[in-house]
């Protein structure tokens, strides 16, 4: 069975550009999350969604946003992008239920000039 | 709040012989534990988890993690580590109750394996 599938895996942007990142969860996940990773720090949680609605929201701005699809599938938009946007941006699914396992995708890693 | 300290961000160590990396944590409620692996250019990889029952956990590659309440700390072991263990190590908890599945994450511990 496929893992979570992210794209794309690496792409450069400039200041001031938007940029949308794709994730398919595992078949059968509805719980679909996001993370950034600053490069030598630990994933920080972003988003939560459930069944196409928003369950958390981590400290980002308003210049981030997430919506899920009917299939679970989920996009990441960051607005306005600034040099520290730059991070590994993590997609992850799990099933219903907390304590259940969260299996992370590869990642895309964005670049940001 | 919950918060996750890896008071070590890298630890040395030579093949064969035993490591323990250290992860304390701080939360208001009840927390469920992780630790995750992320090897060089890839995803995080979940190693092992606490979620009830036996304070001690075990991975299928040899690693181990002990609960301990009183110490808030979930510290991973290992009695005989390999070259390729060499990556980067990241304790994670995870609240009770709520709306939210998600994970609050230390800043990793690099597991460095010499030969």
């Amino acid at each position: 069975d496929a893992g979570v599938t992210q794209s794309p895996t690496h792409l450069i942007k400039t200041r001031g550009q938007q940029v949308t990142l794709r994730c398919s969860p595992i078949s059968g996940h509805k719980s679909v999350s996001w993370y950034q990773q600053v490069l030598g720090q630990g994933p920080q949680f972003i988003f939560q969604y459930y069944e196409k609605e928003e369950r958390g929201r981590g400290n980002f701005p308003d210049r981030f946003s997430a919506r899920q699809f009917p299939n679970y599938s989920s996009e990441l938009n960051v607005n306005a992008l600034l040099l520290g946007d730059s991070a590994l941006y993590l997609c992850a699914s799990s099933e219903t239920g907390q304590g259940n396992t969260i299996y992370f995708g590869e990642g895309s890693w964005l670049t940001v000039v | 709040a919950q918060s996750v300290t890896q008071l070590d961000s890298q630890v040395p160590v030579f093949e064969e012989a035993p490591v323990e990396l250290r992860c304390n944590y701080s939360s208001s409620v009840s927390v469920y534990l992780f630790w995750y692996v992320q090897y060089p250019n890839q995803g995080l990889q979940l190693l092992l988890k606490y979620l009830s029952g036996s304070t001690l956990v075990e991975s299928i590659n040899g690693f181990e993690a002990e609960f301990n309440k009183s110490q808030t700390s979930f510290h991973l072991r290992k009695p005989s580590v390999h070259i390729s263990d060499t990556a980067e190590y990241f304790c994670a908890v995870s609240p009770y109750g709520g709306a939210t599945n998600k994970l609050i994450f230390g800043t990793g511990t690099l597991l460095a394996v010499q030969p």
